[in-house]
């Protein structure tokens, strides 16, 4: 099974600030890895797909990178509602399965 | 606007079952993949199964694999949970998550999500 390893589990931030967020596969998964942004309270919104595409309605400002084992999600100068928890997930066709990574919460410093 | 209202949630006891239900709105339901998403509040997110458009493609997370089913019905817009075997792990919110394609891909939109307690 596949594992990934979020990091850093937090990130202290002030508005105006770049956030790059980890995301490490314990195997290759080629690109299939997204993003996720949940909000307290909310459902998650998709990000990124396809390990760099922007999903519809995503602001520029969010960005993902990486192929392999090692992905990256950069927000290029975080906006107060970007303050939340970040998820990556992987897929795999055959059998078709996903998984979630643990997780980085964004916080403000 | 797409819409996914989950119903079904409750307590139940171990080893009981459960159904959960999910009506879809706003998007050409049998174009897509679906999924359930499930997560202990407070907790991360955890992939439970998807079902490709037809009902062709299924898949379970291993930890749920043989307790499951995933179902749908295109006529009703509507995407199921059958849950068997209860445990108290299961308890959790469970989103279900319409699909980017006709395959599973990516969960794109999520409903809000029902509430399972499993518990004497």
């Amino acid at each position: 099974e596949i594992v990934l390893t979020q990091s850093p589990a937090t990130l202290s931030l002030s508005p105006g600030e770049r956030a790059t967020l980890s995301c490490r596969a314990s195997q290759s998964v080629s690109t299939y890895l997204a993003w996720y942004q949940q909000k307290a309270g909310q459902a998650p919104r998709l990000l990124i797909y396809d390990a760099s595409n922007r999903a519809t309605g995503i602001p520029a400002r969010f960005s993902g990178s990486g192929s392999g084992k090692d992905f990256t999600l950069t927000i290029s100068s975080l906006e107060p509602e970007d303050f939340a928890v970040y998820y990556c997930l992987q897929r795999t066709n055959w059998p078709p399965s996903a998984r979630f990574g643990g997780g980085t919460k964004v916080e403000i410093k | 606007e797409v819409q996914l209202v989950e119903s079904g949630g409750g307590l139940v006891q171990p080893g009981r079952s459960l159904r959960l239900s999910c009506a879809a709105s706003g998007f050409t339901f049998d174009d897509y993949a679906m999924h359930w998403v499930r997560q202990v509040p407070g907790k991360g997110l955890e992939w439970v199964s998807s079902i490709s458009w037809n009902s062709g493609t299924i898949g379970y997370a291993d930890s749920v694999k043989g307790r499951f089913i995933i179902s749908r019905d295109n006529a009703k817009n509507s995407l199921y949970l059958q849950m068997n075997s209860l445990r108290a792990e299961d308890t959790a919110l469970y989103y279900c998550a319409k699909d980017l394609a006709v395959a599973g891909t990516w969960p794109d939109y999520w409903g809000q999500g029902t509430l399972v307690t499993v518990s004497s």
